[in-house]
């Protein structure tokens, strides 16, 4: 099983609206969350991260972490052609020093103009 | 923002073959990483390095060595390449202090096709 699950596997939204979707961790080590997004042909790059409870908003985009049960979410406000692409939920176990991510499988966003 | 250049972008081998992926990053970063990046399994860690001369082995590192040369530049080494290692693979960098140090910044990736 993987430690780090993304739902749903790919997503349809219409343009302007909004889009949301889910990463859970199977193992508590892992406290700290980021997300990344890979447009096609592209390396991935880091959109936001969010360690504390409760939302982090940058832009039209907001995370969401409940550290209880490990679940973060990404919504997208206002969804745009350019927010189609692969969006990967990333997390790692340590603070203080850098230890590798561990990545999820990604959802696929495709906004419909 | 953090230059990760991969190459080749592109490789054709055959089974058995010898490949090797390089990674040179240009921000001082610490930290390096290979990842390979394969539908239903997003991207999986393969080896990772903190300085020249280390190195730590990731989730799926069978098949696979690195090595950490210098701090810039990062090798992945496919000594009996298989089907199974045709992939797209990653190499990124980190700074490696604190929290936000974790950022990782990515190349652009390198399409192994073993026939």
């Amino acid at each position: 099983q993987q430690k780090v699950q993304q739902s749903p596997e790919s997503l349809s939204v219409p343009e302007g609206g909004m889009a949301s979707f889910n990463c859970t961790s199977s193992d508590r080590n892992f406290q700290y969350f980021w997300w990344y997004r890979q447009h096609s042909g592209e390396g991935p790059k880091a959109l936001m991260s969010i360690f504390s409870d409760g939302d982090k908003k940058e832009g039209r985009f907001t995370a969401h972490l409940n550290k209880a049960s490990l679940h973060v979410s990404l919504h997208i406000r206002d969804s745009q052609p350019s927010d189609s692409a692969l969006y990967f939920c990333a997390a790692r176990a340590q603070t203080g020093f850098a230890s590798a991510l561990t990545f999820g499988s990604g959802t696929k966003v495709i906004v419909l103009p | 923002e953090a230059a990760v250049t991969q190459s080749p972008r592109n490789k054709v081998t055959v089974t058995g073959g010898n490949v090797t992926l390089s990674c040179r990053q240009t921000n001082s970063h610490n930290y390096m990483y290979w990842y390979r990046q394969d539908t239903g399994h997003g991207l999986r860690l393969i080896h990772y390095s903190y300085g020249a001369g280390n190195l730590q082995i990731g989730d799926v590192p069978d098949g696979y060595k690195a090595t950490r040369t210098t701090q810039e530049d990062f090798f992945l080494l496919l000594e009996l390449a298989s089907p199974s290692q045709t992939s797209l693979y990653f190499c990124a960098s980190s700074g490696g202090q604190g929290n936000s140090g974790n950022t990782l910044y990515f190349g652009e990736g390198s399409r192994l096709i073993v026939v």
